[in-house]
């Protein structure tokens, strides 16, 4: 089956740096991915839409100086969270789309921000 | 716009009971449904779906049918086990793979022994 991986799986951060997280489609192609968050015990927020070789699309609300995406090939898509602070701790969830309706999910990354 | 309401948690059940998580919608046009799983820890997985109506989706003795009369999707199992404990989230999508995911808040199942 489709698989989504997503990299580093955890990470922990000084406050004012920037961090990359990326997410791969390992056997297939996705000319769309997705970026959520999701705070603890809580559900998934759409941070933006990710299309190969175009810019994101943003959600009301989420910055998109501060939260760099960049769709460089139809198996890659990148999220930087730039200048993190605490409350940029989070878990970040990237999707691939696949065929028809299907999305395949990535495990997330933990993101703690000291 | 679309949306999706999920009965609240916690649920805690005894192992061999029976489950019901309620699920319902607001869509334009004939969306896709679908119950995602997380477990402690982990990313997200595609337990079940449904992509019309009156179809029935199914996986690990879990089952949701795709109600549009009451534009319902709800979810249940005959016995659950102590495995089954993690946080269930219901959730609509277009035709397309490019379309947005809408997901519930979130139901959190724990399963005693």
């Amino acid at each position: 089956g489709a698989v989504v991986s997503q990299h580093p799986s955890w990470v922990i951060c000084k406050s004012g740096t920037s961090v990359k997280i990326e997410c791969r489609s390992l056997d297939f192609q996705a000319t769309t991915m997705f970026w959520y968050r999701q705070f603890p015990k809580q559900s998934l927020m759409l941070m933006a839409t990710s299309n190969e070789g175009s810019k994101a699309t943003y959600e009301q609300g989420v910055e998109k100086d501060k939260f760099l995406i960049n769709h460089a090939s139809l198996t890659l898509s990148t999220l930087t969270v730039t200048s993190a602070h605490p409350e940029d701790s989070s878990f970040y969830i990237c999707s691939a789309g696949g065929v028809k309706d299907t999305q395949y999910f990535g495990p997330g990354t933990r993101l703690t921000v000291l | 716009g679309d949306s999706v309401t999920q009965m609240e948690g916690p649920v805690t059940l005894s192992e061999e009971a029976f489950l019901t998580i309620n699920c319902t919608y607001t869509a334009t046009g004939y969306p896709s449904l679908f119950w995602y799983v997380q477990y402690p820890g982990e990313g997200l997985q595609l337990l079940l779906k449904a992509t019309k109506a009156d179809d029935k989706g199914s996986n690990k003795g879990f089952e949701a049918t795709y109600r549009k009369e009451t534009t319902s999707f709800h979810l249940e199992k005959g016995s659950v086990q102590v495995s089954d404990s993690a946080v269930y989230f219901c959730a609509l999508t277009g035709y397309s793979s490019a379309s947005k995911i809408i997901f519930g808040s979130g139901t959190r199942l724990s399963i005693r022994p």
